[in-house]
């Protein structure tokens, strides 16, 4: 089975500097999708970034990026000049495109991101 | 297009009495998936519906729990003679059909038994 490791339950940053969030995975698939989700005080999910395995050049959206090590099985976003309304928790996540029925998909633990004034 | 929609936000349930959440997924979407929150955790699988057919309830309790994805109407997160242990947020997230296909959240239902 899947899993996917958030090791830094906490997190954070000043203002306008950029932040790294890790994330680990374990699969055995070769085709898969990796994605990170942010939950703001609402608990709303709302997608960040998006990366399918297949695809060597790493996700970009605005001020998020990320760095996908494939071998490595790590997925960590980075967010560039960082806003307030950037506080909020995140979640990394994976899915398997392939299985048909196995559209789950599998969350981290959760980093709890703050940003300094 | 309206996002994905769930009632009631906000559910408060006593011991042993039931509680239906309920989902509308984003238009043209026809595959739902249920998740739950427990408190300071990750979101956990529950279930995947497609229109009539369960296709996997891997992450749903054995007992006290069904889901429903009617042909007409909402999706439907049922659970039976509810226990404090039930307490937590419910998210239904959707995707229109293709395994690559993203899946979008709900607000969430905030479930709480006293």
């Amino acid at each position: 089975a899947q899993t996917v490791t958030q090791s830094q339950p906490e997190m954070s940053v000043q203002e306008a500097e950029t932040v790294t969030l890790s994330c680990t995975y374990d699969t055995s698939e070769s085709d898969y999708y990796l994605f990170w989700y942010k939950q703001p005080p609402s608990r709303q999910m709302i997608l960040v970034i998006r990366q399918e395995a297949y695809k060597q050049q790493n996700a970009t959206e605005n001020r998020f990026s990320v760095n996908f090590q494939k071998a490595a099985k790590s997925f960590s976003l980075k967010i560039s000049d960082s806003q307030l309304g950037d506080a909020a928790m995140y979640f990394c996540a994976y899915r398997s495109p392939l299985i048909q029925g196995a559209q789950k998909l599998v969350f981290g633990q959760g980093t709890r991101l703050t940003i300094n004034p | 297009n309206a996002g994905v929609m769930q009632n009631p936000r906000h559910l408060v349930r006593r011991r042993g009495q039931e509680a239906r959440l309920r989902c509308s997924p984003m238009k043209g979407h026809s595959h739902v998936y249920w998740y739950r929150q427990l408190p300071e955790e990750g979101l956990k699988f529950m279930v995947y519906l497609q229109k009539e057919n369960i296709i996997d309830e891997s992450g749903m309790p054995k007992e006290r729990f069904s889901a429903e994805f009617p042909k007409e109407g909402p999706s439907i997160l049922r659970i039976q003679q509810v226990v404090r242990g039930d307490s937590a947020a419910y998210f239904c997230a959707s995707s229109p059909p293709g395994n690559r296909a993203t899946q979008y959240f709900g607000p969430g239902t905030r479930l709480l038994v006293l």
